[in-house]
């Protein structure tokens, strides 16, 4: 597609419920991150995929955390087990390699915990 | 550790004048790299510039130019001809010591271009 585009762009969720959000890189990125942004608060890295590589999981904040890239192209971010502190908006983006300098970014899902 | 330092949580300026956002940053790497960023309120992240430790010339992208002082520490960001659509949140990032991955963010200044 012409951008990084996300899904859904609002998620209203009840405490304890699990929820994915999407991300459709521009095609032919092979890198790929997601970023949470809590109100107030400066972007924080979660996860970064590279090609075929092991992805780097090191921002994870807990194991209810998971994400997953299928066929190098689209990921999945899931949260298990929600809480009220993972209300944030989360942020995908991709890159044609791994320079952030580059890195073109989705308009984010606004997670919102209840 | 690493932190980044914004200390305007806003800023106003007049259409078409210049307007400069301030950036301070902590690290103890010798090589490291800041960057701009612009989140408009759609929502996503719009890299603007960026500055290696390194490089010798301070950065520019047409309308932005980056002011970056070493010796101080600070890498401000400074938009000329400032136009409506410049109004946004301003974030200043700078490269992990140790992860090309991830950034550290700053808190970010919102700035609002007048008519």
């Amino acid at each position: 597609g012409a951008g990084v585009s996300q899904s859904p762009s609002n998620k209203v969720t009840e405490k304890g419920k699990d929820v994915e959000l999407r991300c459709d890189p521009i095609s032919g990125h092979t890198a790929l991150y997601w970023y949470r942004q809590s109100l107030g608060q400066g972007l924080e890295f979660l996860i970064y995929f590279q090609g075929n590589s092991a992805p780097d999981k090191s921002g994870l904040p807990s194991d209810r955390f998971s994400a997953e890239r299928t066929g190098g192209s689209v990921s999945t971010l899931t949260i298990q087990r929600t809480q009220q502190e993972d209300s944030a908006v989360y942020l995908c983006a991709s890159s044609l390699v791994g320079q952030l300098t580059e890195a073109f970014f989705g308009q984010g899902t606004r997670l919102t915990v209840v | 550790a690493q932190k980044i330092t914004q200390t305007q949580p806003g800023m106003f300026v007049q259409e078409k004048e210049a307007v400069t956002l301030d950036c301070t940053y902590d690290t103890s790497d010798q090589s490291y790299g800041l960057f701009w960023y612009k989140q408009p309120s759609s929502g996503e992240m719009i890299f603007l510039i960026y500055q290696g430790s390194y490089d010798e010339q301070n950065a520019t992208e047409g309308r932005y130019s980056l002011n970056f002082q070493k010796a101080r520490k600070s890498a401000n960001l400074v938009i000329s001809a400032s136009q409506l659509g410049d109004s946004a949140m301003y974030f200043c990032a700078m490269r992990a010591a140790g992860n090309n991955r991830k950034l550290i963010w700053g808190l970010g200044t919102s700035l609002a271009v007048n008519p």
